[in-house]
Order: structure tokens, then sequence, then C-alpha cells
């Protein structure tokens, strides 16, 4: 089966200063890649997705990067803000399944 | 989006007894899952609910330990048995969205002593 690799663990930053997650995963079959964002005590929310037919996609100060030879995707998230501190989740999953693999989270502290 | 609660919010349990956790959706449905999140992990699936049929559990989880309910398109039911401090989670309910993620419902937060 699928499975992904997620790091760092945890990252910590300064205000204003960017925010890079990395994931591998190991099916070439996967083709969306979504991340999730949970803040303390609350649910996961997706905050930005990827297909595979895509290299890059932005969201206002959100990115995420897909390399699909390497099978590689980044989140990136640029002049970070002390609302970004939470845990972040990639993923993946394969076409004709809703069911996705998750990685083991990357907590980010955003300090003022 | 689909609006998703889930019954109760947080609970507190001895060992040995068994707690049902409801998760109601807005809209009608066809695949109900249920992820449990222990301290500090990632999202594990236990199973999908499906309605008119068996739970599909996924490797590690079993329908004696985890049954499931799916008796519309709009609920499911899950039971934590014979609970030990090991089941102490977060338990989270979704559903599909627009053809691709998962969305989650708030989650059941448990604690088994």
């Amino acid at each position: 089966g699928e499975n992904v690799e997620q790091h760092p663990s945890t990252l910590s930053v300064q205000e204003g200063d960017s925010a890079v997650i990395k994931c591998t995963y190991s099916d070439s079959a996967s083709n969306y890649f979504p991340w999730y964002k949970q803040e303390l005590g609350k649910r996961p929310q997706l905050i930005i997705d990827i297909r595979s037919n895509v290299g890059e996609k932005k969201d206002q100060r959100i990115a995420v990067t897909l390399n699909k030879t390497a099978k590689h995707f980044s989140l990136h998230i640029t002049e970070t803000q002390p609302e970004d501190s939470a845990v972040y989740f990639c993923a993946a999953r394969k076409g004709g399944s809703y069911i996705p693999t998750f990685g083991r989270g990357t907590s980010l502290i955003v300090h003022p | 989006s689909a609006v998703i609660s889930q019954k109760p919010s947080r609970d507190i349990c001895q060992r040995g007894t068994s707690l049902t956790i409801q998760c109601q959706v807005d809209s009608q449905v066809t695949m109900m899952f249920w992820y449990r999140q222990q301290p500090g992990q990632s999202l594990t699936l236990i199973a999908t609910a499906n309605q008119g049929s068996e739970a599909t559990y996924e490797s590690g989880f079993v329908i004696d330990k985890f049954p499931i309910s799916r008796p519309n398109l709009t609920f499911s039911t899950l039971t934590v048995s014979n609970m030990s401090p090991e089941d102490s989670s977060i338990y989270l309910c979704s559903v599909p969205r627009g053809g691709e993620t998962q969305y989650f419902g708030p989650g059941t937060r448990l604690l088994v002593l």
C-alpha cells in the first residue's frame, strides 16, 4: 500500500519567516495530494491540494509543489504569522479512492 | 460544504465499558469514514461505513472491538467496546467532499481511565 513520509516532525520559525514541509510517497498511482491544518483541539481542515497534472499551486501565502518523478511534494508558507501555528498533515490518494494515506504530521510553531 | 456533527464531543470512561459515538451529516452521503487520532499522532482509518451493508475494516481493526452502524445516508455510529487506556484518542468521522478529499467532523475526545 501507499506510504507517506513527512518531515520535519517539528518546525519552529520566527514570525515573517518562510516554512517548508516536505513529503514523499511510494505509490506512483497516487494522483491527488491534499494538505490539512489542525489547530489545537480542532478538526483537520483542508488548506490546499494539488493534482498530479499540476506542478505547483498557490493560494495567497500558501503554495504546494509536486515532483512526480521524485515522488515528492512540499508545502510552502511565506510570511508566517502566529495563527499559522498548528499541526500540518500531508496526504496522498490514488485515483478511484476516497481514502488518502496521511503523513505523520508537522508541528509548526511561529514565534511572535 | 457538508455540516458534520458528532456526539459526544468528549467523554471520560472507565476501562471495560463501551462508548457509542454518533456522527450526523446534513446531507446524504454514500460513504462515511471513521478515523482514530491517538495523542500526538496522525490520522488512522478504522473503517468505512457503508449504508445497507457491513462496514469495511482496515487492517488492525475488528468489528468486535469497533462495531459500526449505518442505518441511513446521513447517520453512523462507532462503538468502542471493552475499553482500555490505550483506546484514549480522538475519534473523527468524515465524508468525501467534492468527490475528492475528506471533510472531518469535530471529533470525540475519549479518555479511558
